[in-house]
């Protein structure tokens, strides 16, 4: 079955800088990559998608490169604002089985 | 237009009862999929449902089961409630089964299930 690791720390950084999180799975079927942020007390939001064909995408302020040798996905925030402040999610979508799995995210916080 | 809606926001059980979790998708979409949430973990995979039949399914125990109606509001239920059920349960709605692969999902913000 598919397994998705993310920064298990918490990370914190300074506002205005470039905030790096790491995805990494294992065995790889058929997916899609996404990202999504959650804020306490609330569900998830969608935030961006990466083909397994794609090598990376930008959304605004948002970066998520997608490497399938390495089995990874990097997510980054540029020029961050503590109102960035939250947990990110990792998640494999297997459109073939119907599955989706998260990871257990990364809680970001930016200091102004 | 209104986003996914839940109900109930916070529900208390004791140990060994039911409970029965409700789900009302984005208008339009018409699948819908169930996670469960533990404080400090991701989202679990619980089922996803498609026009009424079910597409998808994690691995929980058959306690767990779902189902979806004509107008593809969908209902989770819990049998014999350990305290380990005990988490956030979360819906998500989708406007086609890959739809969610491709534009994502639709979350709702949750049912706080508590077992006592």
């Amino acid at each position: 079955s598919q397994k998705i690791e993310q920064n298990s720390e918490a990370l914190n950084i300074q506002e205005g800088k470039t905030a790096t999180l790491t995805c990494n799975y294992t065995n790889y079927s058929p997916a899609y990559l996404q990202w999504y942020r959650q804020d306490p007390g609330r569900g998830p939001v969608f935030l961006l998608l990466i083909r397994e064909n794609e090598k990376e995408k930008r959304k605004e302020r948002l970066k998520v490169t997608f490497d399938t040798t390495l089995k990874q996905s990097l997510f980054h925030i540029t020029a961050s604002q503590p109102a960035d402040s939250a947990t990110y999610l990792c998640a494999l979508i297997n459109t073939n089985a119907g599955k989706s799995t998260f990871g257990d995210g990364t809680t970001l916080t930016v200091k102004p | 237009d209104a986003g996914v809606t839940q109900s109930p926001t916070h529900l208390i059980k004791t140990r060994g009862q039911h409970v029965t979790l409700r789900c009302s998708p984005i208008s339009g979409h018409k699948s819908v999929s169930w996670y469960q949430q533990v404080l400090g973990q991701g989202p679990q995979f619980i089922f996803q449902y498609y026009e009424k039949e079910e597409r998808g399914r994690g691995n929980f125990p058959d306690r767990f089961s779902a189902r979806q109606f004509p107008n593809y509001s969908s209902e989770l239920n819990v049998n014999a409630l350990l305290l380990g059920d005990s988490a956030l349960y979360l819906c998500a709605s989708s406007l086609a089964q890959g739809a969610g692969a491709n534009y994502g999902y639709t979350f709702g913000s949750g049912t706080r299930l508590t077992v006592v």
